[in-house]
């Protein structure tokens, strides 16, 4: 059984804050890796893709891919209250895409 | 970006009735659609694939014959709830897959949320 691993939170950081949202998978072959942040009674939207291992960067967002270590992790720098939600670690591979259970982010004013 | 549509947003439906949920790629052809169950609080899940002009792929545990979908045309795909029950209320999402754009990026649509009385 393929496995997308996420830690189910609640992950609290004041405003201003970095938050480090952290995801494992247990498909060595996997090779594109997505961030999707949900609002609460919201679907998810995407917030990054990532596919080669390194950082890679937009905006207050940092995504980062080690392959090795079969972990993707997401920054957010500078976080904001609208930040809270549940964020989503997903993998693709072989035509299968895979969500982690969420983290749960509250940022507090 | 790729635009996902469903419709209806939220349903109301009497035990025992059908209920039909529209799930349309707006600015891109989607050979591949899903189809997501979400209950409060939990996550995602996957209840079928969708491919355009075959049958869908259910996962383990899900009912085809209560989960009826039809992947019509590249822009369409839906999903009937027959005779719905209260246990069915729930979030239902799609999404789908911009093979052409080059990746295997998932868009979801809005979701509609469906409470069966």
């Amino acid at each position: 059984q393929k496995e997308v691993e996420q830690n189910s939170g609640p992950l609290s950081v004041p405003e201003g804050a970095i938050a480090s949202l952290n995801c494992t998978y247990s498909d060595r072959g996997s090779q594109s890796f997505f961030w999707y942040r949900q609002y609460s009674g919201k679907s998810p939207e995407l917030i990054m893709s990532i596919y080669s291992n390194g950082d890679k960067e937009d905006g207050r967002f940092t995504a980062q891919l080690n392959k090795a270590s079969q972990y993707v992790s997401l920054l957010i720098r500078d976080s904001q209250p609208s930040d809270s939600a549940t964020y989503l670690c997903a993998v693709f591979d072989n035509n299968d895409m895979r969500f982690g259970a969420g983290t749960r982010l509250t940022v507090k004013p | 970006g790729a635009v996902v549509s469903q419709h209806p947003s939220r349903v109301i439906c009497k035990s025992g009735t059908s209920v039909k949920i529209e799930c349309r790629s707006l600015d891109f052809q989607a050979t591949t659609m899903f189809w997501y169950r979400q209950f409060p609080k939990q996550s995602l899940m996957l209840m079928a694939t969708s491919n355009e002009g075959s049958k869908a792929t259910y996962e383990q545990g899900v009912e085809k014959d209560k989960f009826l979908i039809n992947h019509a045309s590249l822009t369409l795909s839906t999903l009937t709830v027959t005779s719905a029950h209260p246990e069915d209320s729930s979030f239902y999402i799609c999404s789908a897959d911009d093979l052409a754009g080059g990746t295997e990026t998932q868009y979801f649509g809005p979701g509609t949320r469906l409470l069966v009385l």
